[in-house]
């Protein structure tokens, strides 16, 4: 079955820096890859998802790259605000909306003000 | 106001015994999803269900069991075999028949088994 790496675990920058979250994934016939984020005591929420047919995808100040030959996506946020701290998953699937999403195990991100 | 509702938020039980946990959506979402969340070790698929009356073992299923007689519906049990039950449950749902494949949790119930 599919299997997610996510790295790093942990990760801390200063307000306004880029923050870089890299996921790979086994399952080459995976095509759907979103990134959910999950503030302190609260629900994970969809924030930018990608599929097999797009290399980049780019919404506001979140990015998100995509590389089949490799294996692997990574989230980007660029200008971190202290509200973007919280923990991010990565996941991918086979046609999403009908198979279970595999998550990576999380990146605790920090942003210092 | 569509969504997802977890109920209890917070349990308490003793060793060995069995406990339930309710779900129950309003967005008429074919599929239903429990995970697990365990600190540093992600969302962790436990079951699932496409359909009414038909369920999936994800990949830590042990321990647990789910019914499926609603569409709105999908409890999941944890049961006395479960060795290590003590964790943060999320359900989800989505919608199958969209291809937006975005999951919609609830706001978890947190089981401390003493």
């Amino acid at each position: 079955g599919e299997n997610v790496e996510q790295h790093p675990s942990t990760l801390s920058v200063q307000e306004g820096d880029s923050a870089v979250i890299k996921c790979t994934y086994s399952d080459s016939a995976s095509n759907y890859f979103p990134w959910y984020k999950q503030e302190l005591g609260k629900r994970p929420q969809l924030i930018i998802d990608i599929r097999s047919n797009v290399g980049e995808k780019k919404d506001q100040r979140i990015a998100v790259t995509l590389n089949k030959t490799a294996k692997h996506f990574s989230l980007h946020i660029t200008e971190t605000q202290p509200e973007d701290s919280a923990v991010y998953f990565c996941a991918a699937s086979l046609n999403s909306g009908n198979t279970p999403l595999v998550f990576g195990k999380g990146t605790r991100l920090s942003v210092i003000a | 106001d569509g969504g997802i509702t977890q109920s209890p938020k917070y349990l308490f039980r003793k060793e060995g015994q069995n406990v339930t946990l309710s779900c129950e959506q309003n967005l008429n979402h074919d599929a239903m999803y429990w995970y697990r969340q365990d600190p540093g070790q992600g969302l962790r698929l436990i079951y699932y269900s496409q359909i009414v009356n038909d369920f999936q073992k994800g990949d830590i299923a042990e321990g647990y069991s789910v019914s499926r007689e609603k569409k709105e519906s999908f409890p999941l049990t944890v049961t006395s075999a479960q060795k290590n039950p003590t964790a943060f449950y999320l359900c989800a749902s989505t919608a199958r028949q969209t291809n937006t494949g975005e999951l919609f949790f609830g706001e978890g119930s947190r089981l401390t088994v003493l």
